[in-house]
């Protein structure tokens, strides 16, 4: 079975370009996360989904960053624009269920390096 | 914010030996889980303790869950080298809450 695909895997820009991530879920998830992974901060929850509509934004930094999920195969991540201390791994997951109740299937993560 | 911390934050064994990993929270939670992530790949689910549970057993892995202590371990027996990763622990952010928090993690290296 297919797990949770993100694209790309690594990623470098300068400073001030638009930044877009990529991630597909496991078909029949209905719930999608977004989370950061720094050395300093650890991983942090930057927005979840469920059956494709945004249910909490709060831990996005700043209005920089956006996400989306057209359709429960395709999320985006972006940021615009993009900041030197953006630089992190970011991570997509799915669950079948509330991510709290059941286990999350992460992606391999995006590399992200901005200069 | 974060809810777990694991302990110790780096944990160095040989191989063969059982590796014993610690996770304290700090609000009442249903359920705990804990993941591995290896090297730059992402974490993958290992195990879910809910709170009426009091110890849990998937192949060689055992988990505990001590709610009054508001602590939770991780136990690998006959360790390999395969094992080495970070370990975390996650619980729900409180009673209710649909956002998962991650520990700071548990660095394991299995000296071959």
């Amino acid at each position: 079975d297919a797990g949770v695909i993100q694209s790309p895997r690594h990623e470098v820009t300068e400073m001030g370009q638009e930044v877009t991530l990529r991630c597909k879920p496991i078909s029949g998830h209905d719930y999608l996360f977004w989370y950061r992974q720094t050395m300093m901060r650890g991983l942090e929850l930057l927005i979840y989904f469920n059956n494709n509509v945004p249910i909490d934004d709060s831990g996005m930094p700043e209005d920089r960053f956006s996400a989306k999920m057209p359709n429960a195969s395709f999320s985006t991540l972006k940021i615009q624009p993009s900041e030197p201390r953006d630089s992190a791994v970011y991570f997509c997951a799915s669950s079948p269920g509330k991510g709290v109740d059941q286990p999350q299937h992460f992606g391999d993560g995006t590399r992200l390096s901005i200069l | 914010s974060q809810q777990g911390e694991e302990d110790p934050q780096a944990l160095s064994i040989q191989e063969g030996e059982n590796a014993t990993m610690n996770c304290s929270y700090k609000t009442s939670i249903n359920n705990l889980q804990w993941y591995r992530q290896n090297s730059g790949r992402g974490l993958v689910h290992l195990i879910l303790i809910r709170s009426n549970e009091r110890e849990k057993h998937s192949g060689r892995l055992r988990v505990t869950l001590d709610t009054s202590k508001k602590s939770s371990s991780l136990l690998i027996t006959a360790s390999r080298a395969a094992d080495t990763a970070s370990y975390f622990c996650a619980t729900p952010l409180g009673f209710g809450n649909e956002k998962l928090t991650f520990g700071t993690g548990t660095r394991l290296t299995i000296i071959p």
